[in-house]
């Protein structure tokens, strides 16, 4: 599996914009970026995912760059309820059963 | 509330007990998923069920034998675990097992004496 880079932590003020970084240099064409949250006490939740064009839903928008060796998930507000741990993840829908491989994510911090 | 109820929510066992962990879905979805998070680890994937048939194994030891008696349910069966066994276990489903996006319960909080 492709291997993801993200900072170990981000601190952020409410109702401010958040730009969480995601390094994947050794991607391939066929997989597709996606991102997971984990909110304290729960289990992950699906926030986006993409493949080469930028994406937005009610959650976020997933910027992707051009040559896809790196992508930012943005959250153009941040409330205090986004406190959470980021995962960025990739996956290759051609290899049969899907497998999230989770790395140790971003732990995102919103000052009040 | 993602439609992926866990219970029991918290337990403590002994190295010589025997309990289950049960796993409910009400979305109409084929594929399970079990997975472990330990402190300070990532997630890890331990089992792949699709339409009730295992199509995957991530080397898990045999004292976690799960079980998928139809689509809703899934089943863990835990015997002879260890301490380092104690971790949040976490249950998921998805559409089949091609879809891009799993729901997770809230998990089972294990702790093993």
């Amino acid at each position: 599996d492709a291997k993801t880079t993200q900072p170990n932590s981000m601190e952020s003020n409410e109702e401010e914009p958040v730009h969480l970084p995601c390094n994947h240099s050794t991607i391939s064409g066929t997989d597709y970026i996606h991102w997971y949250r984990q909110l304290p006490s729960q289990g992950p939740e699906y926030v986006i995912h993409g493949l080469t064009s930028n994406v937005n839903n009610r959650m976020a928008s997933l910027a992707i760059a051009e040559d896809r060796k790196s992508s930012t998930l943005i959250l153009h507000r941040a409330t205090l309820r986004d406190a959470a741990v980021y995962y960025c993840i990739l996956r290759d829908p051609f290899q049969g059963a899907q497998k999230l491989v989770f790395g140790q994510g971003t732990r995102l911090t919103i000052n009040p | 509330e993602t439609g992926v109820t866990q219970t029991p929510r918290h337990l403590v066992m002994g190295m010589t007990n025997k309990k289950s962990l049960k796993c409910e879905q009400h979305l109409g979805h084929n594929a399970m998923y079990w997975y472990k998070q330990s402190a300070k680890k990532p997630l890890e994937l331990m089992f792949v069920y699709s339409l009730e048939e295992r199509v995957e194994n991530n080397s898990v030891p045999s004292r976690f034998s799960p079980e998928c008696p139809n689509s809703s349910h899934l089943f863990l069966h835990l015997h002879t675990l260890q301490p380092e066994d104690s971790a949040l276990y976490l249950c998921a489903s998805s559409p089949d097992r091609g879809y891009n996006e799993q729901f997770f319960g809230p998990g089972t909080r294990l702790t093993v004496l």
